[in-house]
């Protein structure tokens, strides 16, 4: 089945800077979305990319679907953005396979 | 806020005990889904149903029971649990009949702990 990689697995950041969070997969896939899962559980969709480049205020993701990766791009980092970011790809056989997660701390 | 609605929030019960965890979701999507996430892991998924129908069990106990009573509603009751099934229970909904055709919202789920 397909692999899901993310990195890093941990990032710890000042507010204010910015980050890149990546996701490899290991074969070709019908889309990819991205969540944010904050401390307390809550499970956010960012984006819902299988290709191209999407903007939603300071978070922007692009997909590079013919080379199996995608880039998630975090501006101006606030404290509300710490928490988990996975990512998660849907095979030709439409299962979803999540990636493991980078952490995000975010300090003041 | 989350337009897929969870509850209860916490719950805690004996593994005798019968509960019930309910989900809602008004949007008028087709597809609601029962996933399970351990501290520190991605969700798992649990069950699908599309159209009102059940189309993915993967593989879960029979100590969990999932009933769908219309498009909006989803419940999964839980009978005789294991103290390794306390999780996150969440739930998500999307708008097409089927994994991946469209993107997932998910409630805030339920903290289940089992004692």
């Amino acid at each position: 089945g397909i692999q899901v990689e993310q990195s890093p697995p941990d990032l710890i950041l000042q507010e204010g800077a910015n980050s890149t969070l990546r996701c490899n997969f290991s074969d070709s896939v019908n889309n990819l979305q991205w969540f944010h899962q904050n401390p307390w559980g809550q499970l956010i969709n960012l984006f819902y990319i299988p290709s191209g480049t999407k903007q939603n205020g300071r978070l922007s993701a692009t997909t590079v679907a013919t080379e199996r990766y995608s880039l998630l791009y975090i501006s101006s980092s606030q404290t509300t953005d710490s928490g988990v970011y996975f990512c998660a790809v849907v095979g030709l056989d439409y299962q979803l396979i999540w990636g493991a997660g980078t952490k995000l701390i975010i300090k003041p | 806020d989350t337009e897929v609605t969870q509850t209860p929030k916490h719950l805690v019960m004996g593994m005798t005990n019968k509960k019930s965890l309910k989900c809602e979701q008004h949007m008028g999507h087709r597809a609601m889904y029962w996933y399970k996430q351990k501290a520190k892991k991605p969700p798992e998924l649990m069950f699908v149903y599309s159209y009102e129908k059940l189309s993915i069990n993967e593989s879960v106990p029979s100590r969990f029971s999932p009933e769908c009573p219309n498009s909006s509603l989803l419940n999964l009751h839980l009978h005789a649990l294991q103290p390794e099934d306390s999780a996150l229970y969440l739930c998500a909904s999307s708008r097409a009949g089927g994994l991946g055709n469209s993107p997932l919202h998910f409630g805030n789920g339920t903290r289940l702990t089992v004692t």
